[in-house]
């Protein structure tokens, strides 16, 4: 099945600081790639996605890159704000179904 | 509210009981899909419906577990003879395309 690893595992910033999550994975046949933010007790909530024929998409504060060719992409967040402090979780699709990262905690410091 | 919803939100249950939970995906979302997801984890994929076909099982849906979606709106899972290893936050996800899904808040189950 799918592997999707995130790195690094925690990352705390400042805040206004930019944070920068990736994401790996395995099949080189997957075409879709989202982020979830995830909140404590809250549901994941997706931020932003990416398709293969795309190499970066940006909303707002919220960026992802995809590398189709060495297999990763990145979220970027930028002006990072308190309310940014979260669990952050990457996926892949393929085969009806997302393979999720174990997450990345991003931890912004006022 | 428009979102996913799933019921109960929690459940405390014994060793050997049977539990039932109920998911209602977005109005008009064809794809509705399970996960699991443990402290730690991300969500684990667990099964997937196209309308009221189940499409896909997951190797971590065990005997115990059954998913239906009788009429291709709302979908139950029951875990039948739960095990303490199946305590965990089982969510419930709904998409109308191929991949935009959309989560649910999850049920919270504790088996003691």
């Amino acid at each position: 099945g799918e592997n999707v690893e995130q790195h690094p595992s925690t990352l705390s910033v400042q805040e206004g600081d930019s944070a920068v999550i990736k994401c790996t994975y395995s099949d080189s046949a997957s075409n879709y790639f989202p982020w979830y933010k995830q909140e404590l007790g809250k549901r994941p909530q997706l931020i932003i996605d990416i398709r293969s024929n795309v190499g970066e998409k940006k909303d707002q504060r919220i960026a992802v890159t995809l590398n189709k060719t060495a297999k990763h992409f990145s979220l970027h967040i930028t002006e990072t704000q308190p309310e940014d402090s979260a669990v952050y979780f990457c996926a892949v699709y393929g085969n009806n179904r997302l393979a999720f990262g174990k997450g990345n905690q991003v931890v912004v410091i006022p | 509210d428009t979102g996913v919803s799933q019921d109960p939100r929690h459940k405390i249950t014994k060793r050997g009981q049977n539990v039932t939970f109920r998911c209602d995906p977005i109005s008009e979302h064809n794809r509705l899909y399970w996960y699991r997801q443990t402290l730690g984890q991300g969500p684990e994929f667990l099964t997937y419906f196209q309308n009221e076909a189940q499409l896909e099982k997951s190797r971590l849906l065990s005997d115990r577990f059954s998913a239906e979606r009788p009429k291709g709106s709302f979908s139950t899972l029951e875990i039948q003879r739960t095990e303490q290893g199946d305590s965990a936050m089982y969510l419930c996800a709904s998409s109308a395309e191929l991949y935009e899904q959309y989560f649910g808040p999850g049920t919270r189950l504790t088996v003691t």
